[in-house]
């Protein structure tokens, strides 16, 4: 079966610090991976998704970047975080490109910044 | 306007209730839908995948599709405390514009009181 794993779960950080969240997927290959923040009052915010190793599409601008170095692995960044990134991220994978509505999440990681 | 909406309530009901949850939608083109359950401080997890024909059941859980006034409802019959938490509906990705991403609702919250 198919588990996906966030960390940290819980994180605060200050103002202007680095930002690196990380997400696996074991027991799939190829997987679809997505990042989306979730602002209280809000509800969820795609982030980023990619469809292969290096392959990052961005959904909205911001301070914040994403990486795919393996095909199971997706992480996170920032080089400065914002008040306004506080927030909890979720990361999700989906199957293959064809199954881009069944999405699966992982934990999140609640993130404050001070 | 929104492509989709949905009260966020919250929502407090007896346990034993039947417990009515809904969401409207803006593009009639979608063809199934989804109904995620989040716990406080967890990934939302998927609870059922339903096609705008009709209705799907699966155990105390029905999800409803009404294409014509474009309103889908989930119906929660002997509601329990284990079924507090977030509902969060979902419309497909627009594949046909290269889209991958799946649209929520802001959730509603539900408290089943014992």
């Amino acid at each position: 079966s198919q588990t996906i794993h966030q960390w940290p779960a819980t994180l605060v950080q200050p103002v202007g610090s680095p930002l690196s969240l990380e997400c696996t997927v074991e027991g799939t290959s190829n997987p679809n991976l997505y990042w989306y923040r979730q602002a209280a009052g809000r509800g969820l915010q795609l982030l980023f998704y990619s469809v292969g190793i290096g392959q990052i599409s961005s959904e909205v601008p911001q301070n914040l970047s994403a990486s795919r170095p393996q095909d199971r692995q997706f992480i996170l960044s920032s080089k400065k975080l914002l008040l306004s990134d506080s927030g909890f991220y979720l990361c999700a994978w989906s199957p293959d490109s064809r199954s881009t509505d069944t999405q699966y999440f992982g934990p999140g990681t609640r993130l404050t910044v001070l | 306007q929104k492509e989709v909406e949905q009260d966020p309530g919250p929502l407090s009901v007896p346990e034993g209730a039947i417990v009515s949850l809904n969401c409207t939608y803006s593009n009639s083109a979608f063809q199934y839908f989804m109904w995620y359950r989040q716990y406080s401080r967890k990934g939302p997890e998927l609870l059922m995948y339903t096609y705008s024909s009709g209705n799907k059941e699966d155990g105390r859980f029905t999800a409803q599709v009404d294409k014509s006034s474009k309103y889908i409802s989930l119906f929660i019959r002997d509601s329990q405390p284990s079924d507090s938490a977030t509902y969060l509906c979902a419309i497909p990705p627009d594949s046909g514009a290269g889209s991958y991403q799946l649209t929520f609702g802001k959730g509603t919250k539900l408290s089943v009181i014992p």
